[in-house]
């Protein structure tokens, strides 16, 4: 069935590297993708979003790949800092009625000082 | 501009009780999802409420439902409580549909 996965379920880095965060999915037709962040005892906060027709899209610091050949997503996260310390999910979706997120299962980001 | 409100912030109930959570979404919003969040099986989606319709509806049992005002603002209900419905349950909204999604806090729900 359809599903979205994460490769590595933690991922710790020194801060001020650079992290990357990487997410299979397995719906073709799915054709927009978001990144979420989530702190403990809150929801989940949008990173960054991208569209099928676009391979590359950058924000603030932040920065998201899309390969649809091989249906890969990945979050780059330059110069990391603890605060951005968080479980980072990947979700897909589908545009028009079906209006409903697939999400990952999560990575855990841990930054050492 | 506030964001999405979620109340209560947390909720202990007994098994065979039934429980109605609330979400408040961001002013303008007209679509307002649900999700559940648990340690095992991650986020997995409810359903989705477009001015006041429901548009989709995720692989749960009818004890889970939901509804939508005039005013977006949406409620979901869990009636026959089970052990297993412990979970955070997150609402989100967008001013469309289809991306955008802004969370609220989540309701923790916790059934003993």
């Amino acid at each position: 069935g359809e599903s979205v996965g994460l490769h590595l379920p933690t991922l710790s880095v020194q801060e001020g590297d650079n992290s990357i965060i990487n997410c299979a999915y397995s719906n073709s037709a799915s054709d927009y993708f978001i990144w979420y962040k989530q702190e403990s005892g809150k929801g989940p906060q949008f990173i960054i979003d991208i569209r099928s027709n676009m391979d590359k899209r950058q924000g603030q610091r932040v920065t998201v790949l899309l390969n649809k050949t091989v249906k890969h997503l990945s979050l780059q996260i330059a110069a990391t800092q603890p605060g951005d310390s968080a479980v980072y999910f990947c979700a897909e979706g589908v545009t028009g009625a079906n209006s409903k997120l697939t999400f990952g299962k999560g990575i855990t980001l841990s930054v050492r000082p | 501009k506030a964001g999405v409100t979620q109340t209560p912030r947390y909720l202990i109930k007994t098994r065979g009780q039934q429980v109605t959570l609330s979400c408040s979404p961001i002013s303008g919003h007209r679509s307002v999802s649900w999700y559940q969040q648990t340690p095992g099986q991650g986020l997995q989606f409810l359903f989705e409420y477009f001015s006041e319709t429901q548009r989709n509806k995720g692989n749960f049992p009818g004890r889970f439902s939901g509804r939508q005002f005039s005013n977006s603002r949406s409620e979901m209900n869990v009636s026959t409580l089970e052990l297993g419905d412990s979970a955070l349950y997150l609402c989100a909204s967008s001013p469309l549909e289809d991306y955008g999604y802004t969370f609220g806090s989540g309701t923790r729900l916790t059934v003993v």
